[in-house]
């Protein structure tokens, strides 16, 4: 099936330890994002990225950091400079053919 | 940069009611707004979008407007059931595949 592969679904580290979320897509889709949901908010743009060995901050950058060596995979690292990890993580992609960002089903992340 | 503003935070309504969720959105050269439900700990789906030449689409029960020189965007969803209960996102972005930026979303709630 075709679509947007996150993990792990869940994981919990302890505070101070660096932790890597992976994003696999096989939609041929040149754009990815990563999205942080805290519980009853919104979305937030954390990175993203247009075109492989490429990629931008987005609002809520700091803490985070992004890699794009492939097309099919954009892993967040979510650094022990992040004040505040313990989220939703969403990563997403889309083509450049058209606007529509499709997501994958999200990673918990609780940081203790 | 672009501003989603979106209302209510929280919507009931009683079974086979109609439930309506308004957006404005800031930048005026977006042309694309899409909306997402989101189900308690998935990922956001796509349930329906609209760009800037047209100023209505329909799909079964659900229906988007779009008022461009009001900067304004709603969702209208009718004869509700309970299985529409979730959060709803709206959205607005350029052409291409500029980064999307999401209203702080809606949480409906369908009561039998």
């Amino acid at each position: 099936d075709g679509g947007i592969t996150q993990s792990p679904k869940y994981l919990f580290r302890k505070e101070g330890q660096n932790v890597t979320l992976s994003c696999e897509q096989n939609l041929n889709h040149d754009a990815m994002y990563w999205y942080r949901q805290d519980p009853g908010q919104g979305l937030r743009l954390i990175y993203y990225s247009q075109i492989v060995n490429d990629f931008q901050k987005g609002d809520i950058a700091e803490g985070y950091s992004v890699s794009r060596e492939k097309k099919e995979s954009f892993p967040l690292t979510v650094t022990s400079a992040q004040k505040n990890p313990t989220a939703f993580y969403l990563c997403a992609s889309s083509s450049t053919s058209g606007n529509t960002i499709y997501f994958g089903e999200g990673s918990w992340l609780t940081v203790v | 940069g672009e501003n989603v503003e979106q209302h209510p935070s929280t919507l009931s309504v009683q079974e086979g009611d109609s439930a309506v969720i308004k957006c404005t959105y800031s930048d005026s050269a977006s042309n694309y707004f899409p909306w997402y439900k989101q189900e308690l700990g998935k990922g956001p789906q796509l349930i329906i979008d609209i760009r800037s030449n047209v100023g209505e689409k329909k799909d079964q029960r659900i229906a988007v407007t779009l008022n461009k020189t009001a900067k304004h965007f709603s969702l209208h969803i009718t004869e509700t059931q309970p299985e529409d209960s979730a959060v709803y996102f709206c959205a607005a972005s350029r052409r291409s595949y500029d980064k999307v930026i999401f209203g702080p979303g809606t949480s409906l709630s369908v009561i039998p």
